[in-house]
């Protein structure tokens, strides 16, 4: 089975500042990513996802993730930082091809934006 | 499509008392997700279904929750009796395929006093 990893539990950026949300993944073979957001008081929303091909996925609202094999990686970034991004924001990993897989999501980061 | 439906929105009990939420999943969707979210413990998944039929429920804490879908359209979650710790937010989520991207519903805020 897959599991994933966000390392940085909080993190607190100033607005108009580039934005790297790190999340690393365990599994045997090429997993579906996701990234979600979630704003207070709302459910989570699907920013992207990488399934195969481009290894470099474009998402809503300006975000954008990539996909690194040899790191195990699905790191989420925004050029430029809106007070409107602070959110929670979830990565999940995602498969089917055995029985047992499903999609595992993450803890989580919490991401403050300072105007 | 309206997307996941759930109901309520806010539901305050008393310790004791039976709860039961409400889902509807986006119609096509063949698998439909229970989730529990917590500061202390995030999110956690407590069952799904695959076309209505409950396929892991490892999740469940305890023999006072219980899960159903009586159809392809609804489902429900139910705890009884209620206890405080049992106070959390509740997500219902849907999706083609159990590996796939899943679409959330905006939640019910249980608060068992």
């Amino acid at each position: 089975a897959q599991s994933v990893t966000q390392p940085d539990i909080h993190i607190t950026v100033s607005e108009g500042a580039s934005l790297e949300l790190r999340c690393n993944y365990s599994y045997g073979a090429t997993p579906y990513l996701f990234w979600y957001v979630q704003s207070p008081g709302q459910g989570l929303q699907l920013l992207l996802k990488y399934f195969s091909g481009d290894t470099l996925v474009q998402g809503i609202k300006g975000f954008e993730a990539e996909f690194k094999r040899s790191q195990s990686s699905f790191n989420l970034r925004k050029p430029s930082v809106h007070w409107s991004d602070a959110a929670e924001y979830f990565c999940a990993v995602g498969a089917v091809k055995t029985s047992y897989d499903k999609v595992i999501f993450g803890p989580g980061t919490s991401l403050s934006v300072i105007p | 499509d309206a997307g996941v439906i759930q109901s309520p929105r806010h539901e305050v009990t008393e310790m004791g008392q039976e709860v039961t939420l409400r889902c509807k999943p986006i119609s096509g969707h063949d698998y439909l997700f229970w989730y529990r979210q917590t500061m202390m413990r995030g999110l956690e998944l407590l069952i799904y279904f695959n076309n209505n039929v409950p396929i892991d429920d490892s999740g469940m804490p305890e023999d006072r929750f219980s899960a159903k879908m009586p159809n392809a359209s609804f489902s429900t979650l139910k705890i009884q009796p209620s206890e405080p710790r049992d106070s959390a937010v509740y997500f219902c989520a849907s999706s083609e395929d159990r590996g796939n991207e899943q679409f959330f519903g905006p939640g019910t805020r249980l608060t068992v006093l």
